[in-house]
């Protein structure tokens, strides 16, 4: 079976630092990707990770440990429009077929 | 340039009619993807097409559904006698890569 799990919700302080983790069980694993949802608005991509280690670009960062099956998401000084879905999404081999988990909602407050 | 387009936006249909949901992809990606995505709930991933490679359609949930993608360009996902469950956002995404996806705006179907 395919399994990706992440928190539901999560809450955080402005400028503080906010790490989502992921799990996942999948039948294959091609690479991790972390997707940003505002309400009522289409995900837009974050991140890639394919091989073990820590991606950083601006102020998020990604990592992933493939034999843990696990990966997480660093947000760095938040900010209030931080506050959206956070979606973990796992493609698996031999093709472009993704699957998501079902978000973490994050709220960040003053 | 333009992103991904879907259209309508918003449909609402009766119970057991047949609907129709249109996709155009960003010129040039070779890969398209159907997603659907339940109030509050994470993407469902529906169906992929890549190039001239037969579309996987594991992710479709009853023989209801189906799509098609003509000339590798726009698609259409068809739901025939819609029910209420079908009732969610539908997502369109497009790719050239194996990296990122590009999503469309969605279309928000209704099944009363």
């Amino acid at each position: 079976g395919q399994n990706i799990d992440q928190p539901t919700e999560m809450t955080a302080t402005e400028g503080a630092i906010v790490q989502i983790n992921c799990t996942y069980q999948t039948s294959g694993f091609n690479g991790l990707f972390w997707y940003q949802q505002h309400a009522g608005e289409a995900p837009t991509f974050l991140s890639y990770n394919v091989l073990d280690g820590l991606e950083e670009k601006g102020r998020f960062s990604s990592f992933l440990s493939r034999s843990k099956g696990y990966s997480y998401l660093l947000l760095k000084e938040l900010q209030m429009k931080d506050s959206a879905s956070y979606l973990c999404a796992v493609r698996n081999t031999g093709g472009f077929k993704t699957i998501f988990g079902a978000g973490t909602r994050l709220f960040v407050k003053a | 340039g333009a992103g991904v387009s879907q259209s309508p936006s918003n449909k609402v249909t009766e119970k057991g009619k047949d609907v129709e949901l249109r996709c155009d992809p960003i010129s040039g990606h070779t890969a398209l993807y159907w997603y659907r995505q339940s109030l509050g709930q994470g993407l469902e991933f529906l169906i992929y097409f890549q190039g001239n490679s037969a579309p996987d359609k594991s992710g479709l949930p009853s023989d209801r559904f189906s799509a098609e993608r003509t000339g590798g360009s726009v698609s259409t996902l068809t739901i025939q006698r819609t029910q209420q469950e079908d009732s969610a956002v539908y997502l369109c995404a497009s790719s050239r890569t194996v990296y990122e996806q590009y999503f469309g705006p969605g279309t928000r179907l209704t099944v009363t």
